[in-house]
């Protein structure tokens, strides 16, 4: 079974650049998740989708942060321009919403580095 | 506001001694506690899951304990293994609209 994909794993970007991580959730699934980890903050919600629309953004930083759904299989979290302090693993999860146990599945995250 | 407090953040076992990591939350709309658990340099994967309706769940050397007056639960891992040797998170959220809210992580090593 394929999980959830991401692209790309490692991503080593300069300040000020524009990054993209992209996603690909598992097949059937009508929710999708973007998390953000750090040591220092542990996992955080950055948005959640639901049915492709934003259901909650209330976890992005700041406007510097954007991410889209545009069909059920595939979104994309946007940086521009990047800072160091973004550095992080982010994850993208999906669920369906409404089975029993609402299991979360989670990639294999993109490692954001900003130098 | 942190809604799920995690303790402790980390902790070392020797090998087969018993792990417990415990969880409080404050929202009681929650219906639902799943455990987490994470490799280096992959995704947080379900462990186990339990609903308020039950005060205990175990499978296999995992067990988690629900405790719904004093809005805790916890997860016991018996004979600790160093395959154990993980980050793991607690969660809670409500069914339907599912958007769970996790612990800070407790960093596991379980020494040979």
């Amino acid at each position: 079974d394929a999980g959830v994909i991401q692209s790309p794993r490692h991503e080593v970007t300069e300040m000020g650049q524009e990054v993209t991580l992209r996603c690909k959730p598992i097949s059937g699934h009508n929710s999708l998740f973007w998390y953000r980890q750090t040591m220092m903050r542990g996992l955080e919600l950055l948005i959640y989708f639901n049915n492709n629309v934003p259901i909650d953004d209330s976890g992005m930083p700041e406007d510097r942060f954007s991410a889209k759904m545009p069909n059920a299989s595939f979104s994309t979290l946007k940086i521009q321009p990047s800072e160091p302090r973004d550095s992080a693993v982010y994850f993208c999860a999906s669920s369906l919403v409404g089975s029993s146990g609402n299991t979360i599945y989670f990639g294999e995250g993109s490692w954001l580095t900003v130098v | 506001q942190q809604q799920v407090k995690q303790s402790p953040q980390s902790l070392i076992v020797q090998k087969g001694g018993i792990s417990i990591i415990n969880c409080a939350y404050e929202n009681t709309a929650f219906d639902y506690f799943p455990w987490y658990q994470q490799f280096p340099g992959k995704g947080p994967a379900l462990l186990i899951a339990i609903r308020p309706d039950v005060s205990e769940k175990k499978e296999g050397r995992f067990t988690i304990s629900f405790n719904k007056s004093a809005k805790q639960f916890s997860l016991h891992i018996m004979d600790s293994q160093p395959g154990d040797s993980a980050t793991y998170f607690c969660a809670a959220g409500t069914g339907g609209s599912y958007i769970p809210t996790f612990g800070r992580g407790t960093s596991l090593i379980v020494h040979p």
